[in-house]
């Protein structure tokens, strides 16, 4: 079946550094899957960051990015430079082409952005 | 930006008890979701339901769980009876037009089964 894997966490990165947290999908279906992040801050529900729905386009929110690489099936989470209060886990995340029901999510990542 | 409001937000039983878990999703939302969570484990999907009807359900979703929106109040998510596997966090979400869409999930109920 589909499936994310992501970046096994805690990950701990210290503010102003950069970052990447690795994604990777497996989809059964011919054509390609809407892809997402997620992020849950501390005591809240999760929350979109960012989608793409076109192989190739990149999302962008809150000075991170990731892009739709179909070639090597991956949509890596990055940012230039961190902040506290980007401390969370983050979640990627696929619905796939041919089943529109349900969303799939990796394992989650979390983050620790020290001061 | 719009919540979904979970209650309780920790609830425990003891094994063999019915609970229900409530969910208040975003007004006008359509689809409505639930997903269960086991400490460091993935957050596995559960169970759409759309239109007073489940659209898609996982083989985690077993006999003794029931979902109902009834006459637009509370998603709710029942157990009958509880088993000590049920012990996890449960998260509801809703969105306007499926999956596709954005999710709005609620913060969880913590359901400790003893």
């Amino acid at each position: 079946g589909d499936s994310v894997t992501q970046t096994e966490g805690p990950v701990t990165v210290s503010e102003s550094e950069s970052l990447i947290i690795n994604c990777t999908y497996s989809a059964t279906s011919i054509a390609y899957p809407n892809l997402f992040w997620y992020v849950r801050y501390p005591g809240e529900g999760l929350q979109l960051l960012l989608k793409v729905i076109t192989a190739g386009q990149k999302g962008s929110s809150r000075g991170f990015e990731a892009t739709y690489n179909k070639e090597t099936t991956s949509f890596h989470l990055q940012k230039a430079s961190v902040q506290e209060s980007d401390s969370a886990v983050y979640y990627c995340a696929l619905v796939s082409d041919t089943n529109a029901y349900k969303v799939i999510f990796g394992k989650g990542t979390h983050l620790h952005v020290l001061p | 930006g719009p919540k979904v409001l979970q209650i309780p937000s920790h609830q425990i039983i003891d094994m063999g008890q019915m609970v229900t878990l409530n969910c208040d999703p975003v007004s006008n939302h359509l689809y409505f979701y639930w997903y269960k969570q086991i400490l460091g484990q993935q957050m596995e999907f559960l169970v759409n339901f759309y239109n007073g009807k489940v659209m898609e359900k996982s083989k985690l979703f077993k006999d003794q769980f029931s979902v109902e929106r009834p006459d637009g109040s509370y998603f709710t998510l029942k157990i009958q009876p509880t088993a000590l596997e049920d012990s996890a966090v449960y998260f509801c979400a809703s969105s306007s037009g499926g999956a596709r869409d954005t999710l709005y999930f609620g913060a969880g109920t913590r359901l400790s089964v003893l």
